[in-house]
């Protein structure tokens, strides 16, 4: 079975100030990893996949197999970035996915 | 590009009835769709993968005679409701796959809040 793991449910950075969110998966072949946002009043949109080693509005997110992890990480929150983040994985070539409970980020001015 | 729209937005029905939500991919053929329920506070459930020309697949512990889902398009699924109750007044979101990414991006709707009374 595949699972996703996100312990922290609310998270308050300053602005300013690094961004960390944890993800940690379960899953026996080779996953993809991927993080997807939802803005308010907003659908949720893919901000990055760990297959195309990219950065998106300054976050970057690097596949850790020995942990079973894939955090998301910004080294300077921006005000904008509040939002809704869920880590969400999928097996090679498999189109499901399955989504961790989310993190919702604040960024306090 | 990459569009998905839903269609209602938001709708309220009497326990008993049933209610049917579109899920449309505007600009794009979607070879698969996926839909998924969203519970106040909590993680998105995928229900069921929907194919184009073929019955859904649903995942465990999801009624398929009761969330019936038709894919008759490359462009529309369908997501119907029968004999709603109120257990079943959720956020509703589907989401499409081009089948050209290699990484099989999918693509969200806005969602439809059902509400059953």
């Amino acid at each position: 079975a595949q699972r996703v793991t996100q312990p922290e449910k609310l998270l308050s950075v300053f602005k300013g100030a690094p961004v960390e969110l944890k993800c940690n998966y379960s899953y026996s072949g080779s996953p993809e990893l991927f993080w997807y946002v939802q803005y308010s009043r907003q659908r949720l949109q893919l901000l990055l996949r760990h297959i195309s080693r990219e950065s998106i509005k300054g976050f970057t997110a690097d596949l850790n197999k020995g942990e079973t992890s894939f955090h998301l990480k910004k080294p300077f929150a921006q005000e904008e970035d509040s939002a809704m983040y869920y880590c969400a994985l999928s097996g090679l070539g498999n189109e499901k996915l399955t989504f961790g409970t989310g993190t919702r980020l604040t960024i306090i001015p | 590009g990459a569009v998905v729209s839903q269609h209602p937005s938001w709708v309220i029905c009497k326990s008993g009835t049933s209610v049917k939500i579109e899920c449309r991919s505007l600009d794009f053929q979607a070879t698969t769709m996926f839909w998924y329920r969203q519970f106040p506070k909590k993680s998105l459930m995928l229900m069921a993968t929907s194919n184009e020309g073929s019955k859904a697949t649903y995942e465990q512990g999801v009624e398929k005679d009761k969330f019936l889902i038709n894919h008759a398009s490359l462009t529309l699924s369908t997501l119907t409701v029968t004999s709603a109750h109120p257990e079943d007044s959720s956020f509703y979101i589907c989401s499409a796959v081009t089948g050209q990414d290699i990484s099989y991006e999918q693509y969200f709707g806005p969602g439809t809040r059902l509400t059953v009374t």
